[in-house]
């Protein structure tokens, strides 16, 4: 099976930046993605990565290292708004067919 | 805003009932799935259609039956539910199914209570 790991709750400062780590076990992996799922909403992409290193995208940027199977995600000039939950997937081959599977998130409350 | 529109936004069915859950896209996707999503755990995938085929079931119970009659529709119809079914749905979409990196679109999910 797979197994992914990410904290479960995290706090923050309004304006300071935030490391959200995932560590994760799979066999056949092609990539990983974030998603951001704010209470009571669907989930919404994020980023992908596939080679290793940092990925940047605005106030987001993530990290890959494929060979410590390790992953984080950066948020900069944290805002009120990004308080959600930040979901680690990854995706990898069964049987012929890719698949993706979720961690548990991580909770992340942003505070004033 | 997503462009994976799913209906309705909330339904509360008995467990004699049947219902539908309807997803659908515009973006020209060939794959699509059914994902359930219990209150503080991560989306579950039920069903991948691929090229409107039922690709992957990971074992769903038959009282949940999908259909894709074109390839920007996906419905998923429920019959003699249980309370514990009480989830999240979440319909998604990728441009392809099997290739590494698809990135998946979701909607804004149909949220289902049994009684």
């Amino acid at each position: 099976g797979q197994n992914i790991d990410q904290p479960t709750e995290m706090t923050a400062t309004e304006g300071a930046i935030v490391q959200i780590n995932c560590t994760y076990q799979t066999s056949g992996f092609n990539g990983l993605f974030w998603y951001q799922q704010h209470a009571g909403e669907a989930p919404t992409f994020l980023s992908y990565n596939v080679l290793d290193g940092l990925e940047e995208k605005g106030r987001f940027s993530s990290f890959l290292s494929r060979s410590k199977g390790y992953s984080y995600l950066l948020l900069k000039e944290l805002q009120m708004k990004d308080s959600a939950s930040y979901l680690c997937a990854v995706s990898y081959d069964s049987g012929g067919y890719q698949k993706v599977t979720f961690g548990t998130g991580t909770k992340l409350q942003v505070i004033p | 805003d997503t462009e994976v529109t799913q209906t309705p936004k909330h339904l509360v069915m008995g467990m004699t009932n049947k219902k539908s859950l309807k997803c659908e896209q515009h973006m020209g996707h060939r794959a699509m799935y059914w994902y359930k999503q219990k209150a503080k755990k991560p989306p579950e995938l039920m069903f991948v259609y691929s090229y409107e085929k039922l690709s992957i079931n990971e074992s769903v119970p038959s009282r949940f039956s999908p259909e894709c009659p074109n390839s920007s529709l996906l419905n998923l119809h429920l019959h003699a539910l249980q309370p514990e079914d009480s989830a999240l749905y979440l319909c998604a979409s990728s441009q392809h199914h099997g290739f590494a990196g698809n990135t998946i679109y979701f909607g804004e999910g149909s949220w289902l209570t049994v009684v």
